[in-house]
């Protein structure tokens, strides 16, 4: 059974810092790996998408990078801010199309 | 662009009541799925379907009955609710063109059973 893990499970950083926040997981076999955005009380909002080729997706300031081998993903954000502050979740997706989810990363940017 | 769209967005049910939580996406996504979302649990997978007229079980299914009759939705059924379904549902939908594909999310439905 895969299971997805999410280190830290809160950070806390002043604005203007780089961040990097961890996942891991641990069946290789996937097909891709998705990193997502929660605001409290909100939806999903998709942020990177990493197919199992790849090594690294970049969106603006984000850059999330993918070790299928080791079984790890990191995502990247550069020159934080406040409106950052949010749940960052990791999911793979395996066989049958599933999405495994990791607990999440919540992140607090200071002003 | 309406996306995934659920409702209701919130919810309020005594115990041993039923309801249907609703979804719908305009995408022609071939893939649906229910998660449900609890404190310190992340996702949880409840039922799934890769087309009209296939669903199957994920994770976490007793209690929860689905169905697919048309491509754009897929309801959730509560057949009798209990506080431990005292949870936020979450729809998802993807393309099964290709397994590398983006999945979309609904808004959720906050539910409290009582």
């Amino acid at each position: 059974k895969q299971e997805v893990t999410q280190i830290p499970a809160a950070l806390s950083v002043p604005e203007g810092e780089n961040l990097v926040l961890n996942c891991s997981f641990t069946d290789s076999a996937i097909y891709n790996l998705q990193w997502f955005r929660q605001d409290p009380g909100k939806g999903l909002t998709s942020l990177l998408l990493i197919q199992s080729s790849q090594r690294e997706q970049t969106s603006g300031r984000l850059n999330a990078s993918l070790d299928k081998s080791s079984g790890r993903s990191t995502l990247y954000i550069a020159a934080s801010q406040p409106g950052d502050s949010a749940t960052y979740l990791c999911a793979v997706r395996g066989s049958a199309r599933q999405l495994t989810f990791g607990s999440g990363t919540q992140l607090t940017v200071l002003p | 662009n309406a996306g995934v769209t659920q409702t209701p967005k919130f919810q309020v049910l005594k115990t041993g009541q039923s309801m249907t939580l609703q979804c719908a996406q305009d995408m022609n996504h071939e893939y649906m799925s229910w998660y449900r979302q609890d404190p310190g649990m992340g996702l949880r997978l409840i039922h799934y379907s890769v087309g009209a007229g296939i669903t199957d079980q994920g994770e976490v299914p007793n209690g929860y009955n689905v169905s697919r009759s048309t491509t754009e939705d897929f309801p959730l059924r509560l057949l009798s609710a209990a506080p431990s379904q005292t949870s936020v549902y979450f729809c998802a939908s993807s393309s099964t063109g290709s397994r590398n594909t983006e999945a979309f999310f609904g808004q959720g439905t906050r539910l409290t059973v009582v």
